[in-house]
């Protein structure tokens, strides 16, 4: 495996479930991202890591729990989600946060569906 | 509030000539923009950055154009290829106070190209 990977592609989930995602990034990268694609709407900035360090939540709901075991691997848990967080949620990876010089690089996606 | 905007959805283009995909933003502290390419089932990619310092900055087939007084950029892809359409994003990020940013892209919601033979 190489780049960013994210898994499952697709999800659907009722309100009351209990869910996660996960991303791997095998590029030695030191930050890692979780992005929110919603229809016709930006990629919105959910949760930025460093070396496991949550340094930026970028206001969101508490039913959207990151976790950062390691380095290389990112997760989203989720639970009592809403029909509105149905999007594309995206895992990103970069070698440092704090140098715009090394750019993110993005897996392929989740796409969530919340019924 | 967007504060970096595409605001022509769709563009097309006939192969071997200029592709122009333009984005503009509203937050002056933006000092730093991206241009990711984005495939179907594939995540963005990035393609060309410029840093506010800079009015150009050009690689390969792609040059990035920044009018800061204008608040505007554009990419240019010269000459345009079939293999370049896909769904282009302008992104923008700014240092905060303690002169980092935190990875922090504001995206625009993107481009779709399309290249004809």
């Amino acid at each position: 495996e190489t780049g960013v990977t994210q898994t499952p592609r697709h999800l659907v989930m009722g309100m009351t479930n209990k869910k996660s995602l996960k991303c791997e990034q095998h590029l030695g990268h030191n930050a890692m991202y979780w992005y929110k694609q919603s229809a016709k709407k930006p990629l919105e900035l959910m949760f930025v890591y460093s070396l496991e360090e949550r340094v930026e939540n970028n206001s969101v709901p508490s039913r959207f729990s990151p976790e950062c075991p390691n380095s290389s691997h990112l997760f989203l848990h989720l639970h009592t989600l809403q029909p509105e967080d149905s999007a594309l949620y995206l895992c990103a990876s970069s070698q440092d946060y704090r140098d715009r010089g090394h750019e993110q690089y993005f897996g392929p996606g989740t796409r969530l569906t919340v019924t | 509030d967007q504060q970096v905007k595409q605001n022509s959805p769709s563009l097309s283009v006939q192969e071997g000539r200029i592709s122009i995909l333009n984005c503009d933003y509203t937050n002056s502290m933006f000092d730093y923009f991206l241009w990711y390419k984005k495939y179907p089932a594939e995540g963005p990619t990035f393609l060309i950055s410029i840093s506010s310092i800079k009015d150009k900055n050009e690689d390969g087939r792609f040059t990035v154009f920044l009018n800061k007084s204008a608040k505007h950029l554009s990419l240019h892809i010269v000459p345009s290829q079939p293999g370049d359409s896909a769904v282009y994003f302008c992104a923008a990020s700014a240092l905060n106070a303690g002169g980092t940013s935190y990875g922090k892209l504001t995206f625009g919601q993107g481009t779709i190209l399309t290249v004809h033979p």
